[in-house]
């Protein structure tokens, strides 16, 4: 099926820290998502994109839906303990069905 | 509160049964989706279904088996013939039809006996 790539793996920072994660991806997508994850819990929406160049912040995250439509980059500001957690990219393709394509996801560490 | 709501949280089945996980929205949304989700991996599709009495089958759909009676409802059957030990299940539902994201239920944890 398709592939997102989703960098990095994981993440190790201190509160307070900057953080920034992306998607990529040798296909058009039509919409990025972002959700997070917490253990033992379902995905939750964080930001979603729906055109080329789109720049949609929510509090202290930010994404960006890339002009090309093959990639999309989350930025976490000052960063807090409770942002620990699975971040995931989900896109649905150009030309595709309603499904969804994810990544892998970026799992994330805040260190108070 | 409108959402959506798995049960069980916890499963567990013996080799060679049938289990069913419930995943019931009150959101009135078209579509609904059953995903696996394995550690490290992203979330693989199932069965999807758009509308009622209608589903298609995901990138992973052997050894499963669904139903969509009801908008509100579609149960996912995980049968004998899927051999992959302990996984998480989630299911989500969207209103249907392009750019329209999909929302998660909390999840349920299927174990092998």
């Amino acid at each position: 099926g398709q592939q997102l790539n989703q960098s990095p793996q994981s993440m190790f920072i201190q509160e307070g820290e900057d953080v920034s994660m992306n998607c990529t991806s040798s296909s058009i997508f039509n919409t990025w998502l972002w959700y997070k994850q917490d253990p033992g819990e379902g995905p939750v929406l964080l930001i979603a994109l729906y055109k080329a160049g789109e720049l949609t912040s929510n509090g202290r995250l930010t994404a960006q839906f890339g002009i090309t439509r093959k990639d999309s980059f989350l930025n976490i500001s000052a960063s807090i303990p409770s942002d620990v957690g699975i971040y995931f990219c989900a896109g649905q393709l150009q030309g595709g069905s309603e499904k969804l394509v994810f990544g892998k996801g970026t799992k994330l560490t805040v260190n108070p | 509160d409108g959402g959506i709501t798995q049960s069980p949280k916890y499963l567990f089945r013996k080799e060679g049964q049938n289990v069913t996980l419930s995943c019931e929205q009150n959101l009135n949304h078209d579509a609904m989706y059953w995903y696996r989700q394995d550690p490290g991996q992203g979330l693989r599709l199932i069965y999807y279904s758009q509308i009622v009495n209608d589903f298609q089958k995901g990138d992973i759909a052997e050894g499963y088996s669904v139903s969509r009676e009801k908008k509100e409802s579609f149960p996912l059957t995980v049968t004998s013939a899927q051999k992959n030990p302990t996984a998480f299940f989630l299911c989500a539902s969207s209103i249907g039809g392009p750019n329209q994201p999909q929302h998660f239920g909390d999840g349920t944890r299927l174990s092998i006996l």
